[in-house]
């Protein structure tokens, strides 16, 4: 039932653009993408519902394919800011939120 | 705004003590969930509650974690007795309106148990 991220880990040049992928074997009311920092709390990105749509924050956005049970995370232009743990949240029935393995994001100058 | 904020953040207990976390959400969110997160992974579901009532506490180990929310705003989990195994980051979260579809959730810093 736990979404699965790819890749697990990746280490990117400031400035390199990236792409995370969130798979769920389950039907998908919405995709929540948060950040962690390693000892903060998991922050908020964005949610992207049913629909198929395709959202953007800044220079982060992300899109979701109800029928392939995918979002992808896209990070354009790293910032060193931008290393972290990154989570995608899968709601696989309503109101029950259960969140992926994790991809780790490390943004090097 | 106040975030979540939870207490304590770092604790120490051995074996077999009890321990206690406590939580108080953002003002207004009715929906108040505790997750446990093992190092490396993603954020784990214990129990969720709509204002004081728990609707889904299927991934709670009954036997020795308890959790309440007796007034609908703050939350206490506890353990008892505690046991290696429960070492990790006991994350509190809370979000308005009911569930998750939706509405944002917005995490707590976490208390951060080791049991020795």
């Amino acid at each position: 039932q736990q979404p699965v991220q790819s890749p697990q880990a990746v280490i990117l040049r400031e400035g390199e653009d990236a792409v995370i992928n969130c798979s769920s074997s389950k039907a998908l009311y919405s995709v929540h993408w948060y950040r962690q920092k390693h000892g903060e709390a998991p922050v908020f990105l964005m949610i992207l519902l049913k629909g198929g749509e395709q959202k953007g924050h800044e220079k982060i956005s992300a899109s979701f394919n109800e029928k392939k049970q995918q979002s992808s995370l896209y990070l354009t232009a790293s910032q060193l800011s931008y290393s972290g743990t990154y989570f995608c949240g899968t709601e696989v029935g309503f109101q029950k939120l259960v969140f992926g393995t994790g991809t780790r994001l490390l943004v090097s100058p | 705004e106040a975030g979540v904020v939870q207490s304590p953040r770092y604790k120490i207990i051995e074996k077999k003590q009890p321990v206690a976390f406590w939580c108080n959400p953002i003002s207004g969110h009715n929906t108040l969930y505790w997750y446990l997160q093992n190092l490396g992974q993603g954020p784990e579901l214990l129990i969720r509650y709509e204002n004081e009532e728990a609707v889904d506490d299927s991934q709670l180990p009954k036997d020795r974690f308890s959790a309440e929310r007796l007034k609908g705003v703050d939350s206490t989990l506890k353990i008892q007795p505690a046991e290696l195994g429960d070492s990790a980051v006991y994350l509190c979260a809370s979000s308005s309106g009911q569930g998750a579809s939706g509405n944002t959730i917005y995490f707590g810093e976490g208390s951060w148990l080791t049991v020795v």
